[in-house]
C-alpha cells in the first residue's frame, strides 16, 4: 500500500524565517513520482514541483527548494526568507507509474506572520 | 490560458435535490479525475477517466455518477445527495497516466464547495 505522512499539521514561523515542510512516503514500486501542491486560502489547488523516484537531484527555484532522499524516503519542501503570501496549505502527493491517482499526505498549514 | 475550470464554485443544497458539477479542461487531456477534500481525511478520488467513454471508480465512489462523452468534459452527477457529501470538490486532467515527460502531472480545477443541509 502506498501512504504519504506529513507529520507537521501546522506551523507558524514569522516572515523572513525558512521553515521546511516534511514528506515522508511508503511504496514499494521502483518507479513513482512525487509532488507537491499549494492551496492557498482561496482554495484552488496549485502545482508546485514533480520528482521521479530515479532522479534524487534537489531542486531550487527561487525561494523554494525540495529535497529528494531515496534512503530515508523523504520529500521536504524548504522556503527560505518566507513571506506572508507563502501562508498556504501544502500537500505532498505520491504516484506511482501507471497509477490512476495520487496519493495525498493530510497536508500541512503554513501560517507566516509579518 | 490552459485551465481546469468548475462551475458551480459553491454550492448550498437539500438533501436529495439531484445536481451536477460540471468540470472542463482545454488542455486536450486523456485523463481526467474527481476528488473531495475533507478536513482530517486529505484529498480521495472519487472517479476517475482514461479517456472518452472509459470511467471507472476511485476511492469513495458511492452517491456518485460520473460521464465522459467528450474529453474536455468530466461532470459529477450527484443524485440524490446526503449531508455526509458535503465538502470540497477538485476536478484534475493530465495529459496521460504513464510517467514519461511527465505527462501525469495532474492540474487541479479552483474546486466547489458543496453543502448539503
Amino acid at each position: 500500500a502506498q501512504k504519504v505522512t506529513q507529520a507537521q499539521t501546522e506551523i507558524s514561523v514569522v516572515e523572513k524565517e525558512d521553515v521546511t515542510l516534511d514528506c515522508v512516503y511508503e511504496t514499494r514500486d521502483t518507479t513513482y513520482y512525487l509532488f507537491w501542491y499549494k492551496q492557498p486560502p482561496s482554495g484552488e489547488l496549485v502545482f508546485l514541483i514533480r520528482r521521479n523516484s530515479f532522479d534524487e537531484q534537489n531542486e531550487i527555484s527561487g525561494r523554494y527548494s525540495w529535497n529528494f532522499q531515496k534512503s530515508t524516503s523523504s520529500f521536504n519542501f524548504t522556503i527560505t526568507a518566507s513571506q506572508v503570501v507563502d501562508s498556504a496549505v501544502y500537500f505532498c502527493a505520491l504516484k506511482s507509474q501507471g497509477a490512476q491517482k495520487l496519493v495525498f499526505g493530510q497536508g500541512t498549514r503554513l501560517t507566516i506572520n509579518p | 490560458e490552459a485551465q481546469v475550470t468548475q462551475n458551480p464554485r459553491y454550492l448550498i443544497t437539500v438533501t436529495g435535490k439531484k445536481l451536477t458539477v460540471t468540470c472542463s479542461q482545454n488542455m486536450n487531456h486523456e485523463y481526467m479525475s474527481w476528488y473531495r477534500q475533507d478536513p482530517g481525511l486529505g484529498l480521495r478520488q472519487i472517479y476517475y477517466s482514461m479517456n472518452v467513454e472509459v470511467t471507472d471508480k476511485g476511492d469513495v465512489p458511492e452517491g456518485y455518477k460520473v460521464s465522459r462523452k467528450e474529453k474536455r468534459n468530466f461532470p459529477l452527477i450527484l443524485e440524490s445527495p446526503s449531508p455526509n457529501q458535503t465538502s470540497l470538490y477538485f476536478c484534475a486532467s493530465s495529459l496521460s497516466l504513464t510517467g514519461g515527460l511527465n505527462t501525469d502531472t495532474q492540474y487541479f480545477g479552483p474546486g466547489t464547495r458543496l453543502t448539503v443541509l
